[in-house]
């Protein structure tokens, strides 16, 4: 079935450590890949999107990802997070024109001062 | 103006009550979408509107009902809700569909 995997249910990160947030997607062909972030009861931000091209795509709030096609993988980085990106982080598909976001289950950012 | 409006931002209703939750975005986008989210989950889609029309249903029971008034607006009105309804409602549009969507603040809603 397809599907979206985020394998990290939460991450703690110390304030100015690197971070790697891991997505791996499975679907045959390369789909439309995106990241959202969204703060305790807000809506969702996208931070990032990946449609063609240059496999580094570079995003709001210092973010980037890198799309693997080998690894089915859309991981997102950060060199130096702060306090403020603590959140709930989202990857999704869309695996067709056609077709709508399908939603991995999200991984919990923790910042540790 | 690259925002996603929803009104209210919090609603409290009995389960025999009618209201609706209310969506704008003034982006010319063509696709606007309402999904439903619980504590700790991704969104799950509702439905879709694609021209103003109505392109996908996700099996949402008919005490959800969707209007799409005109291409800036959307509406989802609400009728003899359940307690397991309680959620964040979020609004979304979309240049197309499958294109990157914005997202609204979400509507805060719990059924009594």
């Amino acid at each position: 079935a397809q599907s979206v995997t985020q394998p990290d249910i939460h991450i703690t990160v110390s304030e100015g450590a690197s971070l790697e947030l891991r997505c791996n997607y499975s679907y045959g062909a390369t789909p439309y890949l995106f990241w959202y972030v969204q703060s305790p009861g807000q809506g969702l931000q996208l931070l990032l999107k990946y449609f063609s091209g240059d496999t580094l795509v570079q995003g709001i709030k210092g973010f980037e990802a890198e799309f693997k096609r080998s690894q089915s993988s859309f991981n997102l980085r950060k060199p130096s997070v702060h306090w403020s990106d603590a959140a709930e982080y989202f990857c999704a598909v869309v695996p067709d024109s056609n077709y709508q976001l399908i939603w991995g289950a999200g991984t919990k950012l923790i910042i540790k001062p | 103006d690259t925002e996603v409006t929803q009104t209210p931002k919090h609603l409290v209703m009995g389960m025999t009550n009618k209201k609706s939750l209310k969506c704008e975005q003034h982006m010319g986008h063509r696709a606007m979408y309402w999904y439903k989210q619980k504590a700790k989950k991704p969104p799950e889609l509702m439905f879709v509107y694609s021209y103003e029309k109505l392109s996908i249903n996700e099996s949402v029971p008919s005490r959800f009902s969707p209007e799409c008034p005109n291409s800036s607006l959307l509406n989802l009105h609400l009728h003899a809700l359940q307690p397991e309804d309680s959620a964040l409602y979020l609004c979304a549009s979309s240049q197309e569909v499958s294109f990157e969507a914005f997202f609204g603040q979400g509507t805060r809603l719990t059924v009594v």
